[in-house]
């Protein structure tokens, strides 16, 4: 079985931009998290999407959105880039809430 | 308050101790999940558990729920398990609210 895998693995993206990332989920999860983590801190919880809906958001605003595929792949979009939103993005898939998770390695954006 | 609070921030140890780390967390919770982060970033899920006691190899998972707190141990420590420790809990949206994490160094 494969496991989660993210592109592009780094970015380099300039303040104003827009910046889509991808996940493909592990073989039968249905459901996908994306995380931000800034440097030395733990991830925080974006947003989750189960079945192609999007069923959960964290503190982050409207220009972060997303999008889940009937194959159960994902996308992370980012509008208006600024500094700040430089970070490692990491995606997570599960079947639900009790069986655990599979992370992907991430993908880290810088944005100058 | 963070909602997880995660003991040491940062933890040094020669090739062989015996480490510990420590998670509290103060919302209620369906499950506490262990992960590992290497520097690259990949994440790797190591325990989750809702109650008692879970065993992997030279790792341990202890969870006390009326205490509302966790603990990771390693015997017999090596270099090669130098990595962030990361505690998370799983939150009301189905998604989980992680610790800040303990970065552990094993010297040789």
């Amino acid at each position: 079985e494969t496991g989660v895998t993210q592109s592009p693995t780094h970015l380099i993206k300039t303040r104003g931009q827009q910046v889509t990332l991808r996940c493909s989920s592990q073989s039968g999860h249905n459901t996908v998290s994306w995380y931000q983590q800034a440097l030395g801190q733990g991830p925080q919880f974006i947003f989750q999407y189960y079945r192609e809906e999007e069923n959960g958001r964290g503190n982050f605003p409207p220009r972060f959105s997303g999008l889940q595929f009937p194959n159960y792949s994902s996308e992370l979009n980012v509008n208006a880039l600024e500094l700040d939103d430089s970070a490692l993005y990491l995606c997570a898939s599960s079947l639900d809430s009790l069986s655990g998770y599979t992370f992907g390695s991430g993908t880290r954006l810088t944005v100058v | 308050k963070n909602e997880v609070e995660q003991s040491p921030q940062n933890l040094t140890a020669q090739e062989g101790e015996f480490i510990t780390i420590n998670c509290s967390y103060s919302v209620g919770i369906s499950a506490l999940h262990w992960l590992q982060q290497h520097p690259g970033g990949g994440i790797v899920s190591l325990f989750m558990l809702s109650s008692g006691k879970k065993k992997h190899g030279r790792l341990i998972a202890t969870i006390n729920i009326q205490e509302k707190h966790s603990s990771l141990h390693i015997t017999a420590s090596h270099p090669r398990d130098s990595a962030v420790y990361i505690c998370a809990v799983g939150g009301s949206q189905g998604n989980l609210i992680f610790g800040k994490g303990t970065k552990l160094s094993v010297k040789p």
